[in-house]
């Protein structure tokens, strides 16, 4: 089973700072997915950037990017120029690659960390 | 639609009572899933279709939960006989397909269900 730890239940950054939020997982597969999820107030689920286990590249999405470190099995999350909308619960997910392949058959379910509330502070 | 929509948005019924939750994919989705959101924690996984098939319903934490898709489009998730430790965030999300450049899930607004 994998487990995802987001050890940081609370952060605050002031406007226009950078800041970043801490993701570890514990998997034995080889072949898998990271995600970030923010979850604003409003409580909507909305994706914000994801990594393929398979590159090495760091993913970036504008102001979002992600420090990946596969042999650590760690998926960071770095904002930079904080926005007040920026303002929610971040949570790190994890999925793995189903059985029979990516085109194959098994569910793509996401295991969820307990995520990090984020404050951007004016 | 132009979003998984879910209904109703918000749920209070008495402990013993039966609750059906309902789940509107984004047309054309084929995969969709079900989780569990308690307050302050992230989301569990509760169960998956592909198309009308459930292909794994491993998350389910017991026999009073089932769910269905019987035309491979709309879901219903069913609690029976509800009980206060039902009382959650039930989130429905759909993927296009089970392919690996359609991974991403898009996420319903939730049944915020309370049991009192």
């Amino acid at each position: 089973a994998q487990t995802v730890t987001q050890s940081q239940p609370e952060m605050s950054v002031q406007e226009a700072e950078t800041v970043t939020l801490s993701c570890t997982y514990d998997t034995s597969e080889s072949n898998y997915y990271l995600f970030w999820y923010k979850q604003p107030p409003s409580r909507q689920m909305i994706l914000v950037i994801r990594q393929e286990a398979y590159k090495q590249q760091n993913a970036t999405e504008n102001r979002f990017s992600v420090n990946f470190q596969k042999a650590a099995k760690s998926f960071s999350l770095k904002i930079s120029d904080s926005q007040l909308g920026d303002t929610a619960m971040y949570f790190c997910a994890f999925m793995k690659q189903p059985r029979g392949g990516y085109s194959g058959a098994g569910s793509y379910q996401l295991t969820f960390g307990k995520g990090t509330k984020l404050s951007v502070i004016p | 639609g132009a979003g998984v929509s879910q209904s109703p948005r918000y749920k209070v019924t008495k402990r013993g009572q039966d609750v059906a939750l309902r789940c509107d994919p984004i047309s054309g989705h084929v995969s969709l899933y079900w989780y569990r959101q308690a307050l302050g924690q992230g989301p569990e996984f509760l169960t998956y279709f592909n198309y009308e098939a459930q292909q794994d319903k491993s998350g389910l934490p017991n026999d009073r939960f089932s769910a269905e898709r019987p035309e491979g489009s709309i879901s219903t998730l069913t609690i029976q006989r509800t009980e206060q430790r039902d009382s959650a965030m039930y989130r429905c999300a759909s993927s296009f397909s089970r392919g690996a450049l359609n991974t991403e899930a898009f996420f319903g607004q939730g049944t915020r269900l309370t049991v009192v």
